[in-house]
């Protein structure tokens, strides 16, 4: 119930493609689905998130797609770059008692970039 | 110094030695937590610190033991661990109220490896 489930785990995408990681959910009572990246040696950061009310959130070259009636969401880096080389982890908040929340993470997709 | 550091960035215990894990965040938040980073595994929520006080323990073993003096730092105490053990410790601390309070930002980790 509280899973995230993510993929692919890793993929490869020449400069200037796009890449697309997707993950699903089971839990209806999540409410807020953020994205990370995260270089070698450096904590994840937040890149882009989205509440369950809208289908589609764009900052830059990265969208969110989230279609709530199935459950799913995505991450799509238009014109990819060899600088987002990382690992990307989605996330899930859910309420974990009282007025305390939590994320709940996939297991993240290894992204290359090759120029 | 900003954001979120961590010290040390790199550890090598023994099954039978005591180390701690220190975390300290600049930005003003009043939520701290310690996760668990393992290869091909979701983020695993530790500990949540609000406001110095601790809202969530996941079923973590005895033999890891945090504290959180203030909210600004946090501390994990590690006792006769386990190879297991071995993994990626991140901290990451979030604003309590306000727009922005499901935002956690993260610090670099100590890499631990355990004899």
């Amino acid at each position: 119930q509280q899973q995230v489930k993510q993929s692919p785990q890793s993929l490869i995408v020449q400069k200037g493609g796009i890449s697309i990681i997707n993950c699903a959910y089971e839990n209806t009572a999540f409410d807020y689905f953020p994205w990370y990246q995260q270089f070698p040696g450096k904590g994840p950061a937040l890149l882009i998130a989205i509440r369950p009310d809208v289908s589609e959130k764009k900052e830059g070259r990265f969208t969110i797609s989230f279609n709530k009636s199935a459950k799913q969401f995505s991450l799509h880096i238009m014109d990819s770059q060899p600088g987002d080389s990382a690992t990307y982890f989605c996330a899930a908040r859910g309420a974990s008692g009282g007025s305390n929340y939590k994320l709940t993470f996939g297991k993240g997709t290894l992204l290359t970039v090759n120029p | 110094e900003t954001g979120v550091t961590q010290t040390p960035r790199h550890l090598v215990m023994g099954m039978t030695n005591k180390k701690s894990l220190k975390c300290e965040q600049h930005l003003g938040h009043n939520a701290m937590y310690w996760y668990k980073q393992s290869a091909k595994k979701p983020l695993e929520l530790m500990f949540v610190y609000n406001f110095k006080e601790q809202t969530e323990n996941n079923s973590v073993p005895s033999r890891f033991s945090p504290e959180c003096p203030n909210s600004s730092h946090l501390f994990l105490h590690l006792h006769t661990l386990q190879p297991e053990d071995s993994a990626l410790y991140l901290c990451a601390s979030s604003p309590l109220g306000g727009e922005n309070t499901d935002t956690q930002y993260f610090g670099p980790g100590t890499r631990l490896t355990v004899l």
